[in-house]
């Protein structure tokens, strides 16, 4: 059972547009989301996060958008750079009380932004 | 760096054989915990520990898995004879148990990971 899908499974953009990812998760215990960003050969890099109790976070270029009701998040890119290339990663968690362990990771988009 | 470390980076070995990892999590991070990521797909959680005591395993580690991680601080992942479907990244991770409520809306709990080491099992 999938409990994180995510969608596009790719994503072409073109400098300086915007790119938006979505997810959507099932299992209600879940209270933290946070998105990751991966290049080839690495390992997933911490990008921005949010909780369920605001509707919106926003980091530079980088923003959350998070629908409660409707168990849905998405990240958007903004004036998106071919250097924001790179497969981002949905994920989410119970972190109440530090009991954060486990991420449940969405399948990953294929960001790919043209000069 | 003080970020986390892992090695070998790549490792390439014959079915049967045995293997082992190695991660060293980013300093006085309590927590530690191995994923492991195939290709197409997003990291899928392995097991974790926090300080020397492995807390959660995954129905994912079966008996051929061993991971431990003494005196609380790097951590060994160990696949005995091994198969070509354990071919992946295996990926470390560690957090700590700060007792701050975080900024920016990041967990204090929050997962850092390694670079991974890739396997490939002939």
């Amino acid at each position: 059972q999938q409990q994180v899908k995510q969608s596009p499974q790719s994503l072409i953009v073109q400098k300086g547009g915007i790119s938006i990812i979505n997810c959507a998760y099932e299992n209600t215990a879940f209270d933290y989301f946070p998105w990751y960003q991966q290049f080839p050969g690495k390992g997933p890099a911490l990008l921005i996060a949010i909780r369920p109790d605001v509707s919106e976070k926003k980091e530079g270029r980088f923003t959350i958008s998070f629908n409660k009701s409707a168990k849905q998040f998405s990240l958007h890119i903004m004036d998106s750079q071919p250097g924001d290339s790179a497969t981002y990663f949905c994920a989410a968690t119970r972190d109440s009380g530090g009991s954060n362990y486990k991420l449940t990771f969405g399948k990953g988009t294929l960001l790919t932004v043209n000069p | 760096d003080t970020g986390v470390s892992q090695n070998p980076r790549h490792k390439i070995t014959k079915r049967g054989q045995n293997v082992t990892f190695r991660c060293d999590p980013i300093s006085e991070h309590n927590r530690l915990y191995w994923y492991r990521q195939t290709l197409g797909q997003g990291p899928e959680f392995l097991t974790y520990f926090q300080n020397e005591a492995q807390l959660e395993k995954s129905r994912l580690l079966s008996d051929r898995f061993s991971a431990e991680r003494p005196k609380g601080s790097f951590s060994t992942l160990e696949i005995q004879r091994t198969e070509q479907g354990d071919s992946a990244m295996y990926l470390c991770a560690s957090s700590s148990l700060p007792t701050g409520p975080g900024t920016s809306g990041i967990s204090p709990w929050a997962q850092y990971f390694g670079p991974g080491t890739r396997l490939l099992v002939l």
